[in-house]
């Protein structure tokens, strides 16, 4: 069974610029997280998606926003980028809805913005 | 809400047990706790999870007391391929637990030969 993909694995992004990354869940998966990690912040949950609507929310500004389509690939767009959007951007992939929850990571995507 | 706390860093030796502690005072009836190892450059790992009492797979135990404040991580026999960064979470995910994600700070371990 393939594991989450993210694509691309690395980006560089000039400040202002915007960015869209995607994320492939692993087959059977409908809930897809997107976390930010950084070195100062560690890894900081963005939002989740189920079934294309989104269902959690953490706390990051309106210029992080995402999408889920129907065959439960998701995507994430930053806007107006700044500085301190360069980060890992996680994605994660769960089948299990309310029992609490086992994630399964992707290997990440590098944003770097100067 | 329940945020977590652990040792930012922790240092053994090959063979040894591990025991790292994270306490998550505000944690909610609703709340699981999870715990996951990440290497360099790449995405955290699940490692555990439960809900009270004790879980034990085949890579590790989870202790969990009957107030559910605190738990402890416990990894038997570490060896080398064990240094990583170790997180502990607590929340779910949908329902009345809506928003409720949080990641610990991460623990170091660093196995040492």
């Amino acid at each position: 069974k393939a594991g989450v993909t993210q694509t691309p694995r690395y980006l560089i992004k000039t400040r202002g610029q915007q960015v869209t990354l995607s994320c492939s869940p692993i087959s059977g998966h409908r809930s897809v997280s997107w976390y930010q990690q950084t070195p100062g912040q560690g890894l900081q949950f963005l939002f989740e998606y189920f079934s294309e609507t989104q269902r959690n929310k953490g706390n990051f500004p309106g210029r992080f926003s995402g999408r889920q389509f129907s065959n439960s690939r998701s995507e994430m767009n930053v806007s107006t980028l700044e500085l301190g959007d360069s980060a890992l951007y996680l994605c994660a992939s769960s089948t299990d809805r309310d029992r609490g929850y086992e994630q399964y990571f992707g290997p990440g995507t590098r944003l770097t913005v100067t | 809400l329940a945020k977590t706390t652990q040792p930012i860093s922790m240092d053994s030796y090959e063979g040894q047990e591990v025991n790292i502690t994270c306490s998550h005072n505000n944690i909610a009836t609703n709340d699981y706790i999870t715990w996951y190892q990440q290497f360099p450059s790449q995405g955290p790992r699940f490692i555990i999870q439960g809900y009270k009492t004790k879980v034990t797979n085949e890579v590790a135990s989870l202790f969990i007391p009957a107030d559910r404040k605190s738990s402890t991580l416990s990894l038997p026999r570490v060896s080398l391929s064990d240094t990583a960064v170790y997180y502990c979470l607590v929340g779910g995910l949908g329902g009345s637990t809506l928003g409720r994600l949080y990641f610990g700070r991460g623990t170091q371990l660093t196995v040492w030969p």
